[in-house]
């Protein structure tokens, strides 16, 4: 039941074009549904959340699509640059458990080819 | 304003030896938690210290320890190493409390090799 399933494991997009990462859960005492972009070399870095109040959150070229009914989210990265390639990943916690414990999912590797 | 400081940024140790890794987190944040990164398991969530107490502890071995000072730096030790310790491990703080508490900040990690 703390299991986040993330797929593809691996995506290759072309310069312009949309990357779309899902993920679903179990746990339906989740309520922070949090995305992160790693770079080689780097820790993980807080791409943007969403809570289950809202079916959708967009900031700039990033959205999160939230289905509360599937438990299903999912990352969308519309006009994919180059420098979008990183690995990202999912995560799902309980903010009232308030301990700064993270379920991950496994990871994707993003390549968006020039 | 400086963000999560790791060090080492590589070590290298033996089977059976021992290792502490420091955490430095943002000015401010008192909360302090530590993950395993490896490429079979992907991140996985060591433990939590907020104002030197460690709220929430992951599933490993009580050969993994940590604790956090007064000025919220936090140490993670591991004693006699084994092979599968090696790993990316991360460092992440936060402000500790909730609203605020699901913002986590990591560093760039320490990478220990166990030969």
């Amino acid at each position: 039941q703390q299991q986040v399933k993330q797929s593809p494991q691996s995506l290759i997009v072309q310069k312009g074009g949309i990357s779309i990462i899902n993920c679903a859960y179990e746990n339906t005492a989740f309520d922070y549904f949090p995305w992160y972009q790693q770079f080689p070399g780097k820790g993980p870095a807080l791409l943007i959340a969403i809570r289950p109040d809202v079916s959708e959150k967009k900031e700039g070229r990033f959205t999160i699509s939230f289905n509360k009914s599937a438990k299903q989210f999912s990352l969308h990265i519309m006009d994919s640059q180059p420098g979008d390639s990183a690995t990202y990943f999912c995560a799902a916690s309980r903010i009232a458990s308030n301990t700064g414990k993270l379920i991950f999912g496994q990871g994707t590797t993003l390549q968006v080819k020039p | 304003k400086a963000g999560v400081t790791q060090t080492p940024r590589y070590l290298i140790k033996t089977r059976g030896q021992q290792v502490t890794l420091s955490c430095s987190p943002i000015s401010g944040h008192r909360s302090v938690s530590w993950y395993q990164q490896t490429p079979g398991q992907g991140l996985q969530f060591l433990f939590e210290y907020f104002s030197e107490t460690q709220r929430n502890k992951g599933n490993f071995p009580g050969r993994f320890s940590g604790r956090q000072f007064s000025n919220s730096r936090s140490e993670m030790n591991v004693s006699t190493l084994e092979l599968g310790d090696s790993a990316l491990y991360l460092c992440a703080s936060s402000f500790g409390g909730a609203p605020t508490n699901e913002k986590l900040f990591f560093g760039s990690g320490t990478q220990l090799s166990v030969l």
